[in-house]
């Protein structure tokens, strides 16, 4: 089944302990991203990569970094989670081919952190 | 940067009725507008796209409309059903290319809650 998979799912944890969310996908995908959704804000990206080794900043990039040594993943980290980071985070995908065309992206079902 | 404005916030319909929700984008480099429908607690889900070289498309009972020259894009949902209750984004975005590969950064607008009534 194509999907694309964030874990945790929830985690509650504390003010400056690093965390990773982890997202895989198994489309072969080469367009990955990262979107924060907070109420009243919609979805707001975070950082986004277009192939394995080429990430770029989405509009709220601070206080998060990622990577992305194989294709199929691309984990999120926060080094230092402060309460502001507390949202809901949802890992997309979507394949990338030439030709000036835009392809639809699939999400994940989401990563609820609280952070105290 | 692209800025995607979207209004109502929130939408309540009866049962039957049609519902508009209706966005605004900034930058005239746009070309792609998706729609998407999240459940409560689920992940948000394509329901219908658009591409600048159309002006509108439909699918059983949404359709989606493009303005370009005045930078507005509506989603028209007929013959409501409750199961149509979900928040609602609408998008926009520009494809950049480079070496070959194409990929559009996708600006959201801010959701519409669509409560339809039995």
């Amino acid at each position: 089944e194509a999907q694309v998979t964030q874990n945790p799912r929830y985690l509650i944890t504390v003010t400056g302990k690093k965390l990773t969310v982890t997202c895989s996908q198994n489309m072969n995908h080469e367009y990955m991203s990262w979107y924060r959704q907070d109420p009243g804000l919609g979805l707001r990206q975070i950082y986004y990569s277009m192939n394995v080794e080429v990430t770029d900043k989405g509009d709220v990039p601070e206080g998060y970094k990622v990577s992305r040594k194989e294709k199929r993943n691309f984990p999120l980290i926060l080094e230092s989670p402060s309460p502001n980071q507390t949202s809901l985070y949802f890992c997309a995908s979507s394949i990338s081919r030439g030709g000036n065309s835009n392809q639809p992206q699939h999400f994940g079902d989401g990563t609820r952190l609280s952070i105290l | 940067g692209e800025n995607v404005e979207q209004h109502p916030s929130t939408l309540s319909v009866q049962e039957g009725d049609s519902a508009v929700i209706k966005c605004t984008y900034s930058d005239s480099a746009s070309n792609y507008f998706p729609w998407y429908k999240q459940e409560l607690g689920k992940r948000p889900q394509l329901i219908i796209d658009i591409r600048s070289n159309v002006g509108e498309k439909k699918d059983q009972r949404i359709a989606v409309t493009l303005n370009k020259t005045a930078k507005h894009f509506s989603l028209h949902i007929t013959e409501t059903q409750p199961e149509d209750s979900a928040v609602y984004f609408c998008a926009a975005s520009e494809t950049h290319d480079a070496g070959g590969t194409s990929y559009g950064k996708l600006t959201f607008g801010q959701g519409t809650i669509l409560t339809v009534h039995p």
